[in-house]
């Protein structure tokens, strides 16, 4: 069965600070690993991983992945209070069903 | 471009009453799928539909029922409801990279 797993469950930091985010997981066929931001409603896409060592930006997020160790990080620098959310690992696989695995998220509040 | 629409946004049943959840996708994407998330336990997938014709179930998929009616729509039926299917459901679509999943804003449901 595959499994992801999310640490820490939940975070709460100061404005400014940096933060990193793990996932590990453990599937059959690793095809790709995503991040997804989930505030209020739905979850939005921030990175897929598909290849060890090759760091992913998006302003002052980034991620990188090592599938030797079987694990990604999320890294958020000089937080902002918007910052706050659910963030979501999930893993796709190319065993059993195309859908997506997802870790149980990690609880971010930025506090002012 | 809506992206993917769900309705209702909430509902309530009492147990045993039936209901169907409607989604749709407006980003001509082959591959929609049905997760329910309920805290502490992240998202997981009821079931899946590749393309047009074909549904194939997720990993909790007893007590539901779907159809992909055309490439746009994907709808999830409860035929007689249960208080353990209290929660948020998501339906999401994606297009060639399957991975990369587009979520409709979620259902909250409720059983009586």
């Amino acid at each position: 069965e595959d499994k992801v797993v999310q640490s820490p469950l939940s975070l709460v930091v100061h404005e400014g600070d940096t933060v990193t985010l793990n996932c590990s997981y453990e599937v059959t066929n690793f095809r790709s690993l995503l991040w997804y931001k989930q505030e209020k409603k739905a979850p939005t896409f921030l990175f897929m991983l598909t290849s060890s060592g090759i760091e992913k930006k998006s302003g002052r997020l980034s991620s990188i992945l090592d599938k030797k160790e079987l694990f990604s990080i999320l890294n958020i620098t000089a937080t902002q209070t918007g910052d706050s959310a659910v963030y979501l690992c999930a893993v796709g696989s190319g065993g059993g069903a195309d859908g997506l695995t997802f870790g149980k998220g990690t609880h971010l509040i930025i506090q002012p | 471009n809506a992206g993917v629409t769900q309705t209702p946004k909430f509902q309530v049943l009492k147990t045993g009453q039936s209901m169907t959840l409607q989604c749709a996708q407006d980003m001509n994407h082959n591959s929609m799928y049905w997760y329910r998330q309920d805290p502490g336990m992240g998202l997981r997938l009821i079931y899946y539909s590749a393309s047009e014709g074909t549904t194939d179930k997720g990993e909790v998929p007893n007590g539901y029922n779907v159809s992909r009616l055309n490439k746009r729509e994907f709808s999830l039926r409860l035929e007689s409801a249960a208080p353990s299917q209290t929660s948020v459901y998501f339906c999401a679509s994606s297009g060639s990279r399957k991975e990369t999943q587009y979520f409709g804003p979620g259902t909250r449901l409720l059983v009586l």
